[in-house]
């Protein structure tokens, strides 16, 4: 079954401190696999789309890297500020659909940056 | 602003009733596809249609229909309504129906509360 795993489940830091969220998978076939904030009570916003061959994208001071061979990715935020504060979903497309459609999502890492 | 819009914002119905939402997609996309969140879970896929046409669906129940229609906006209607349909129903939408690298353009979203 296509699976997309991600960590931590929550994390607080303070802010101006970098973090790094993971984000493994086990899609099959892979076709690209995509980072999202989502602000509480609104829709996912697109941060990176990465296609196998790209093993980095940067937006901002977000930074996200993908292993295609070990099916992982992580996404780096770097001089965290309070605006961060969010989830953070990892979905992973699949060249074929199925019932979860071509889009797998992971659960989200829930940030909480501090002042 | 992403350009997709929800209707109505939140709504508030009892147990066995019926409800529609609504959604604009982004001018342009023919895309449209609908999730289901409930609290702290990840986003469910329900279905996806493609210029008026169903193109996947999800774990969609029996109870939920959805159409696209001739000018693009789709409506996920919900009937027989129980507790557990409580959640927020994001509609998303993208330029192509396949899964090359549109990005998905969420809503805000409808907060369904069933009492």
């Amino acid at each position: 079954k296509n699976q997309v795993e991600q960590s931590p489940q929550s994390l607080i830091i303070l802010e101006g401190k970098n973090c790094t969220l993971q984000c493994n998978y086990t899609v099959s076939p892979f076709s690209n696999l995509r980072w999202y904030k989502q602000d509480t009570g609104r829709g996912p916003v697109s941060l990176t789309i990465m296609t196998f061959s790209e093993n980095t994208k940067s937006n901002g001071r977000y930074t996200a890297t993908l292993d295609a061979d070990t099916k992982q990715s992580s996404l780096h935020i770097t001089a965290s500020q309070l605006s961060d504060s969010a989830s953070y979903i990892c979905v992973v497309s699949a060249i074929r659909g199925g019932s979860q459609g071509n889009l797998i999502f992971g659960k989200g890492t829930k940030l909480s940056v501090k002042p | 602003d992403s350009g997709v819009t929800q209707t109505p914002k939140h709504l508030i119905t009892a147990t066995g009733q019926r409800v529609t939402l609504r959604c604009s997609p982004r001018s342009g996309d023919l895309s449209v596809y609908w999730y289901q969140q409930s609290l702290d879970q990840g986003l469910q896929f329900l279905i996806q249609y493609y210029n008026g046409e169903e193109r996947a669906k999800g774990n969609i129940l029996e109870r939920f229909s959805a159409q696209q229609f001739p000018d693009l906006h789709s409506e996920l209607n919900l009937s027989s309504l129980e507790l557990g349909d409580s959640a927020l129903y994001f509609c998303a939408s993208s330029t192509r129906g396949d899964r090359g690298l549109s990005p998905l353009h969420f809503g805000n979203g409808t907060r369904l509360t069933v009492t």
